[in-house]
């Protein structure tokens, strides 16, 4: 029991395929993020948003397109996307303070045929 | 900017045994560091972080870690390792006044029966 949820756990698309990730936290946290984790890879912060607002674009490409309704949720949009973006990608939230530490889900399995 | 070092990436021991997994850090300001442990299909579970005060940080599942300032490191260590502490380590940093957390490559602890 994490308190964030995401689904669905895995998804295999085709790269002209257009599908979303979803991610839900529980925790009355006011910032979340995107990450991906490749194998062998640091882990890649890709997007933050704090009271709903985006404050970190990390040079991802427009093919990912992220989206907070409200500090509950959080999607990634996913359009044309490409073999190498095949990675385990993880959602996180945390209270907007230095000190506080990320919570994250169990992330969605990614695979690009 | 920030970052960190885990220089091992697999650190082998025998069950019953002390364990320390390895970070080294680089960042501007005073650090936040934490850890996290990553099981199979799982996410990122916070085990422990250092901010402020004693040197010696107790955390969850009988994990501690050592800070030490001159050396700009933040050492993993249990004294006695069990199987089921098998799992990937993240180290992480954060600066003060900079939202962005920056991840170690991560090490695979193997505890031998």
């Amino acid at each position: 029991e994490t308190g964030v949820t995401q689904t669905p756990r895995h998804l295999v698309m085709g790269m002209t395929n257009k599908k979303s990730l979803k991610c839900e936290q529980h925790l009355g946290h006011n910032a979340m993020y995107w990450y991906k984790q490749s194998a062998k890879k640091p882990l890649e912060l890709m997007f933050v948003y704090n009271f709903k607002e985006q404050t970190e674009n990390n040079s991802v490409p427009s093919r990912f397109s992220p989206e907070c309704p409200n500090s509950s949720h959080l999607f990634l949009h996913l359009h044309t996307l490409q073999p190498e973006d095949s990675a385990l990608y993880l959602c996180a939230s945390s209270q907007d303070s230095q000190d506080q530490p990320q919570h994250f889900g169990d992330g969605t399995r990614l695979s690009i045929l | 900017a920030q970052s960190v070092a885990q220089p091992e990436d697999q650190v082998n021991v025998a069950e019953g045994n002390p364990l320390t997994v390895k970070c080294t850090y680089s960042v501007s300001g005073n650090p936040y560091l934490f850890w996290y442990v990553q099981y199979p299909n799982r996410g990122l579970q916070f085990l422990l972080k250092y901010i402020t005060g004693d040197n010696l940080v107790k955390g969850s599942y009988g994990f501690e870690a050592e800070f030490n300032k001159s050396q700009t490191s933040f050492h993993l260590k249990k004294p006695s390792a069990l199987v089921s502490d098998s799992a990937l380590y993240f180290c992480a940093v954060r600066a003060g006044g900079y939202q962005k957390v920056t991840f170690g490559t991560g090490t695979k602890l193997q505890v031998i029966p």
